[in-house]
């Protein structure tokens, strides 16, 4: 199973809106409504951000959202803010009941 | 609270063995799918298997069958990860993370454990 594909990293101003993509096939993305989103900050655990492609967990800032379309899943961070600046990663159900990750984004806030 | 806490820092030889284990507290242990997730120095995270802490069914990554296996223990409410013959690319941080039986997500992840493999 070969990671899902995410740019490097992505940068944008305080106040500015930045989305980070997450392709992969139908065989995990495109097939299943099953992609969450997770924060990582430097020496820390992973926080979940989006569950079931567009889901905010309780707590979570509504300025995180979600989005999928064919085999491409979205994160869209509107409102940037220093404290978003870390490492995101979207992970996917697969078709062999499996989780695959993806290669993970690095946010910079300018 | 939910809580999930992890054993501490392990230094192996090539080849050796290591287990890891994850105590829950806060919930239904036996309610919530478990699962292992490792991250290596300065790289991604990369899904290991899980454990249905009920019955104790697993499923793994192919990369590691064979080569993890994870139990638990219902009276603490612990689930273990053992890997074996290690070797210095598994060198990594080790987490546990809880999987709801109603939502296909990880909502609650452990603090971690350093595993280094190391001669």
């Amino acid at each position: 199973q070969s990671a899902l594909t995410q740019p490097a990293s992505v940068s944008g101003s305080p106040g500015q809106s930045i989305t980070i993509s997450c392709t992969g096939t139908s065989s995990d993305v495109g097939g299943y409504n099953y992609v969450s989103w997770y924060q990582q900050h430097p020496g820390k655990a992973p926080k979940l951000m989006i569950y079931e492609v567009s889901n905010r967990p309780s707590g979570v800032s509504n300025r995180f959202s979600g989005s999928k379309s064919g085999n491409t899943a979205s994160l869209t961070i509107s409102g940037l803010q220093a404290e978003d600046e870390a490492d995101y990663y979207c992970s996917s159900y697969t078709s062999s009941s499996t989780r695959v990750f993806g290669t993970g984004t690095k946010v910079t806030v300018l | 609270q939910v809580q999930l806490v992890q054993s501490g820092a392990e230094v192996k030889k090539p080849g050796a063995s290591v287990k890891v284990s994850c105590k829950a507290s806060g919930y239904t242990f036996t309610s919530y799918y478990m699962h292992w997730v490792r991250q290596a120095p300065g790289q991604g995270l990369e899904w290991m298997g899980i454990i249905n802490p009920s019955g104790g069914s697993t499923s793994y990554a192919q990369k590691f069958q064979g080569r993890v296996t994870m139990t638990r223990d219902t009276s603490t409410s612990t689930v273990y990860m053992e890997l074996s013959s290690l070797r210095s690319e598994d060198t990594a941080v080790y987490y546990c993370a809880r999987e709801p039986t109603t939502v296909t997500t990880l909502d609650y992840w452990g603090q971690g454990t350093l595993v280094t493999v190391s001669s």
